[in-house]
Formats: structure tokens, sequence, C-alpha cells
């Protein structure tokens, strides 16, 4: 059982470059986050997308699009990176948004370099 | 927006003391998560607390949400080098229209002194 798989594991981008972050999970969730985490700025929500066919921003949505390609799949983009997006990036996935939401299960994230 | 603050941001402690982590929240939430990041890893679930005034326990970690549903501790009774990691609370609140957002504390680095 995967779980939440996110790929690339690593990535280096020049500035100005564009990339997709892959998501997918296996677990039939119906809700599916794209967190950064930076040092002491802990876990901060850039895209949500609470079931199929929807998406919100979360607290630092600027730079990054998303996309829930279908249930399992749910893609981060950076159309033109910056330093600034230099951090480690976690997707993570929970059955149900709402009061009796289960946990939030994650992937092993990725760690993406802008130079 | 909704904030979640945890402190501390780091608490370094003598293995077989207690440790202890607070978060608290600017808004009524509907229920809190914790987790726990080990060096290099992913967060892991530990778990959720939903009622006001809940209190749950597992092993040496006890987990206690606020009567008013703002505020939440995870105390850790006589660490041991394998409570090494960052603890994190999550939040969550609706945001409308069906619609919920887990927000996350900055966490808690915890060392453990051998």
């Amino acid at each position: 059982n995967a779980g939440v798989t996110q790929t690339p594991k690593f990535q280096v981008l020049k500035t100005g470059q564009s990339m997709t972050l892959q998501c997918a999970q296996d677990m039939n969730h119906n809700s599916m986050y794209w967190y950064r985490q930076d040092p002491g700025m802990g876990l901060r929500l850039i895209y949500y997308s609470a079931s199929e066919g929807t998406t919100d921003k979360g607290e630092v949505p600027n730079g990054y699009n998303v996309s829930r390609l279908n249930k399992r799949e749910f893609s981060l983009r950076l159309e033109s990176a910056a330093p600034s997006q230099t951090s480690v990036y976690f997707c993570a996935s929970s059955e149900q948004p709402g009061h009796w939401s289960t946990e939030a299960f994650f992937g092993q994230g990725t760690r993406l370099t802008v130079v | 927006g909704q904030q979640v603050m945890q402190i501390p941001q780091y608490q370094h402690v003598q293995e077989g003391e207690d440790f202890t982590t607070y978060c608290n929240s600017s808004t009524t939430l509907s229920n809190i998560q914790w987790y726990k990041q080990r060096p290099g890893g992913h967060p892991v679930f530990l778990i959720q607390l939903v009622k006001s005034g809940e209190v749950k326990k597992q092993k040496r970690l006890t987990f206690q949400f606020g009567e008013a549903k703002k505020n939440s501790s995870l105390h850790i009774t006589a660490t041991q080098t394998t409570d090494v990691g960052t603890y994190f609370c999550a939040g969550l609140k609706g945001s409308g229209a069906g619609s919920y957002q887990l927000t996350f504390g900055k966490g808690t680095k915890l060392s453990v002194i051998p």
C-alpha cells in the first residue's frame, strides 16, 4: 500500500524555469493538500482540494497553480520559479474534510532548490 | 485568516524529564490534530481531539483540548531519545460552503539529551 506518492524527491531549478510536482494517493481520499515547509515556519498551506473538481487557495498561494486531475492526483505547478520558492513541499490527503475528518497522510516530500 | 500559534519553538530536555508543547488558535476549532515529524521525515498523525475538554492518552503522551476549543496541549512524561522530532498541532476550521482548511502551527522541535 503506497499511500501518498510524490515525485520528484529532489529538484534543482534555475530562476524562471517552470515545473510540476506530482502527487497521487491510493486511499480513495476526497481531500488533498499541498504544503510548503521552511525552517522556523512550520507547514504552510498553499492550495487544497476538498473534493474532486474543486480547489481553493490556502495561506501562501502566490506563484503556484494546482490541478486536481482526478480523485487520485493533485499536482502543483510553479510557472516561473523564484529563489523564495526554495522549500520542502509536502502533499497530503485525508478521507473527508469536516468535523469528523480523519488524519492527513503525507507524502515523503519534494526538496526543491531554486538558484 | 486562522492563526494557530504553538510554543515553545524549541525545547531541549534531559532524557527522563517531562515535555509540554502548547497550541492556541485565534478562532474556535472544529477539531485539533497532533503530528510528529522525525528529522528528515514527513509529518505522521498522532491523534485527533474533537470534544470540548477532551483528554486522550497514548502511553507516555497526554493530549488535551481546551473547553473553548481554542487551545490544546501535548505532554510527554519521562522523555526518551525516540521522542526526538518536531511536534505540530493542526486546527481544522470551516472556511465556508462546506470547505475546510487544516492549519498547522509552526511546531515545537524537541531535543532529548541522553
